[in-house]
């Protein structure tokens, strides 16, 4: 495989499950990222993960934990989510601090 | 800090017109430019950046846009588009050598009708 692969694609899960989506990126980048897309938003960057380390969260509900285990793999941990929280999830990757980003195509998220 | 203003939520035309996908930016510092396309139900794929240099830049599918520094604008552009390029369209800017923080703007949809 080549690229930035996310697993699952689709996901419903009640307000009270927990689940985990999963992202692993080929390319050798040093950084990883998440972004939330919904409808009519800009794109929300979530968490950077930056050399293993994260750099910044941009304020995002504890409800959203990420995890990086090593360079090549991200997770995004997900518990008692909120209807709101249904989006696109997209995992991103780049080599910083010159190259550009390199998108997964996405994890599309329904919370009934 | 950074900030994307893409105008025109949605652009439709015809076949084989010309179209043009406005982007303006905001930066007190230098700038990388990037624009990615969007397909239903899929990621994001980059179509062209600047980093550096010649201030028009291409794609392989006949997109191209260019940096304009006194106009502090990135506008996206095309000849003659196909169907195939109805997609959404998102402008993106990171500071130069930043670009692990990536703004984009809220996207341009695209619809290309026969």
């Amino acid at each position: 495989e080549t690229g930035v692969t996310q697993t699952p694609r689709h996901l419903v899960m009640g307000m009270t499950n927990k689940k985990s989506l999963k992202c692993e990126q080929h390319l050798g980048h040093n950084a990883m990222y998440w972004y939330k897309q919904s409808a009519k938003k800009p794109l929300e960057l979530m968490f950077v993960y930056n050399f293993k380390e994260q750099t910044e969260n941009n304020s995002v509900p504890s409800r959203f934990s990420p995890e990086c285990p090593n360079s090549s793999h991200l997770f995004l941990h997900l518990h008692t989510l909120q209807p709101e929280d249904s989006a696109l999830y997209l995992c991103a990757s780049s080599q910083v601090p010159n190259t550009e980003a390199f998108f997964g195509q996405g994890t599309r998220l329904t919370v009934v | 800090a950074q900030s994307v203003t893409q105008l025109d939520s949605q652009v439709p035309v015809f076949e084989e017109a010309p179209v043009e996908l406005r982007c303006n930016y905001s930066s007190s510092v230098s700038v990388y430019l990037f624009w990615y396309v969007q397909y239903p139900n899929q990621g994001l794929q980059l179509l062209l950046k600047y980093l550096s240099g010649s201030t028009l830049v291409e794609s392989i599918n006949g997109f191209e846009a260019e940096f304009n520094k006194s106009q502090t604008s990135f506008h996206l552009r095309k000849p003659s588009v196909h169907i195939s390029d109805t997609a959404e369209y998102f402008c993106a800017v990171s500071g130069v050598g930043n670009t692990d923080k990536l703004i984009f703007g809220t996207g341009t949809r695209l619809q290309v009708f026969p």
